[in-house]
């Protein structure tokens, strides 16, 4: 079993549609949680970034985290054709020299 | 502010051939990474350094894969000899010392090298 795991999609929405991308992990040492996002032929990008359970908002996203479910989501507001890309989740364990474990990513499309 | 740079884009060689990647980091940046990305699947840490030194390199193919960070700034690493499946984009990364707060645990990744092994 990997330890984080990410529906790989791919998800197409139309223009203005609310996205939901999930995550789940088995590790219950993760503290920092991460999205990242990646356009096609590009490094990754850091999005959204998390400490222990809660909601963060940072304008059309938001990223939030159950640790008791062991589950961690970011959703995307009024998406846009330039949201399209694939996005990653990412987690870091506490008491880590910062080495992220990434999720497979999902492969998102917004149709205009 | 210089983003991470990487060289070259793209590789293509054969089977049983040696390739080496280049990485240069954001100025400041103690810590290192490089990360091979199979199409369709997440980045799998290779090696951490910080500074000139190995924090971490328990998922790097010690038998056909080295790397150096020299004087703790640029990077390079080399695969020898090359296997079809090290086909791949190799991603370099970096990040500061900074505390977690305020996203100081990001990491900067670069464009990658798209390594084709046939």
């Amino acid at each position: 079993q990997k330890e984080v795991e990410q529906d790989p999609g791919p998800l197409s929405v139309p223009e203005g549609a609310i996205v939901s991308l999930n995550c789940t992990y088995s590790n219950s040492a993760f503290q920092y949680f991460m999205w990242y996002r990646q356009y096609s032929r590009k490094g990754p990008e850091l999005l959204m970034y998390t400490y222990s359970s809660g909601n963060k908002e940072d304008g059309r996203f938001t990223a939030q985290v159950d640790k008791s479910s062991k589950y961690i989501s970011l959703f995307i507001r009024d998406s846009q054709p330039s949201d399209s890309a694939t996005y990653l989740c990412a987690m870091i364990p506490t008491g880590s020299a910062r080495q992220l474990t990434f999720g497979s990513g999902t492969q998102l499309t917004v149709l205009p | 502010e210089a983003g991470v740079a990487q060289s070259p884009r793209y590789k293509i060689i054969e089977k049983r051939q040696s390739v080496a990647f280049w990485c240069n980091p954001i100025s400041g940046h103690a810590t290192l990474y490089w990360y091979q990305q199979i199409l369709g699947q997440g980045p799998k840490l290779l090696i951490q350094f910080q500074n000139n030194g190995v924090v971490d390199d328990s998922q790097l193919p010690k038998d056909r894969f080295s790397a150096e960070r020299l004087k703790g700034v640029d990077s390079t690493l080399k695969i020898q000899p090359a296997k079809l499946e090290d086909s791949a984009v190799y991603l370099c990364a970096s990040s500061s010392l900074k505390g977690p707060s305020d996203r100081g645990y990001e990491q900067y990744f670069g464009p990658g090298t798209r390594l084709t092994v046939t």
